[in-house]
């Protein structure tokens, strides 16, 4: 399985675009990548996933490369309510269902 | 569908005593995850079921753990003896089969125990 670094922390204020990137140098064709949060307390919850060029949904963007060797989660106008612990994982969903969720990155929105 | 349940939502117990953690899957998923999470080791996965059947238990730390899935609608992960190095968030994850073109693992609230 491919492994993933991104950054430890972040920080951010309310209305403002926050982009994670995500670094998965050896990943598999079949890879795809995919992106949970998660709050304190609670399981992680899905944001979105992708394969290559960009993903879009009600949360969030992801922007995947040509290379496909990063990957960034944009999450437009953040709220305090987006502070949590967001995972990029990497794995083919097809021949493992094993995803492995390295330190994650947590973000802090403040007022 | 109520997503997915555990329980109970806390546990705490003394060192030498078994421990069973109860988990109902969303009806209709194929898989089920247990993970168990901590600050030193983050999130982890212990063991996955397909359609009831253990697939990889590698992630068990030993042999004090076990887990079962006697159907589609609950599994169990039991520890027994516990040690205090067991305290920690215990959770339970399922989903559809890939093929469903539904990737995401939707994942419980979660069972805090604390082994004292």
């Amino acid at each position: 399985l491919a492994k993933t670094t991104q950054p430890i922390s972040m920080d951010s204020y309310e209305g403002q675009e926050v982009n994670i990137t995500c670094s998965h140098n050896n990943i598999a064709t079949n890879d795809y990548i995919t992106w949970y949060q998660q709050f304190p307390s609670q399981g992680p919850r899905f944001i979105i996933q992708g394969y290559k060029t960009k993903v879009t949904n009600e949360v969030a963007s992801l922007f995947i490369p040509a290379d496909r060797k990063s990957s960034t989660l944009s999450l437009p106008r953040v709220s305090l309510s987006d502070t949590a612990v967001y995972y990029c994982l990497v794995g083919d969903p097809y021949n493992t269902d094993k995803l492995i969720f390295g330190t994650g990155t947590r973000l802090q929105v403040f007022p | 569908d109520a997503g997915v349940i555990q329980s109970p939502r806390h546990e705490v117990t003394e060192m030498g005593q078994e421990v069973t953690l109860r988990c109902k899957p969303i009806s209709g998923h194929d898989y089920l995850f247990w993970y168990r999470q901590t600050m030193m080791r983050g999130l982890e996965l212990l063991i996955y079921f397909n359609n009831n059947v253990p697939i990889d238990d590698s992630g068990m730390p030993e042999d004090r753990f076990s887990a079962k899935m006697p159907n589609a609608s609950f599994s169990t992960l039991k520890i027994q003896p516990s040690e205090p190095r067991d305290s920690a968030v215990y959770f339970c994850a399922s989903s559809l089969a890939p093929a469903s073109g539904d990737y995401e693992q939707y994942f419980g609230p979660g069972t805090r125990l604390t082994v004292t």
